[in-house]
């Protein structure tokens, strides 16, 4: 059974701190990773991708990525009431066509 | 530009009914999936379509659950003779060929089963 396994949270932070989210996978074959975004009563929408081991870096986003401890991370600096959402790790099987996303860790921000 | 669109935005029914449940991709987008998303769980994959390729269905939890898609657009989930547990929010997703790491989600449809 392919797993993405997450922290379902709620995972509070101070607003202007560092928010760090992190997932784990189970298919060694997995390729690529994804970071989605949800807020409350909306759909996903994609904030990050990466596919190669090391940091990845978007704004205040950084991805990181280690295939060796098959893990993933998402840091949020300086975080804002804003960046409050469910956060969603997903990952794609270089066999397979479809994302594999796990149940998402939910972030507050707190002012 | 119009992006993916669903409906209804919301379907009460009763147990034992059938349901169907409608997504319009982006134009263009040769790839259609749907996936499930029951209350604070993440998402399950449903079924994928790409192209005129015969769909994925690997991840449609039972045989009451069937979807087509039509002309290679417009895409019809429905599941038949609903049990409360296929209560949850049906997301459908489109993406351009071979982008599978890039999809956009339509509003989902909430679907109640009493």
């Amino acid at each position: 059974q392919k797993e993405v396994e997450q922290n379902s949270g709620p995972l509070s932070v101070p607003e202007g701190a560092i928010a760090s989210l992190n997932c784990t996978y189970s298919d060694r074959g997995s390729q690529s990773f994804f970071w989605y975004r949800q807020y409350s009563g909306k759909s996903p929408e994609l904030i990050m991708s990466i596919y190669s081991n090391g940091d990845k870096e978007d704004g205040r986003f950084t991805a990181q990525l280690n295939k060796a401890s098959q893990y993933v991370s998402l840091l949020i600096r300086d975080s804002q009431p804003s960046d409050s959402a469910t956060y969603l790790c997903a990952s794609l099987y270089s066999s397979a066509s479809k994302i594999i996303f796990g149940s998402g860790t939910r972030l507050s921000i707190r002012p | 530009g119009a992006g993916v669109s669903q409906s209804p935005s919301n379907k009460v029914t009763e147990k034992g009914k059938d349901v169907e449940l409608r997504c319009d991709p982006i134009s263009g987008h040769t790839a259609l999936y749907w996936y499930r998303q029951s209350l604070g769980q993440g998402l399950e994959f449903l079924i994928y379509f790409q192209g005129n390729s015969a769909p994925d269905k690997s991840g449609l939890p039972s045989d009451r659950f069937s979807a087509e898609r039509t002309g290679g657009s417009v895409s019809t989930l429905t599941i038949q003779r609903t049990q409360q547990e296929d209560s949850a929010v049906y997301l459908c997703a489109s993406s351009q060929t071979g982008r599978t790491d890039t999809q956009y989600f339509g509003p989902g449809t909430r679907l109640t089963v009493l």
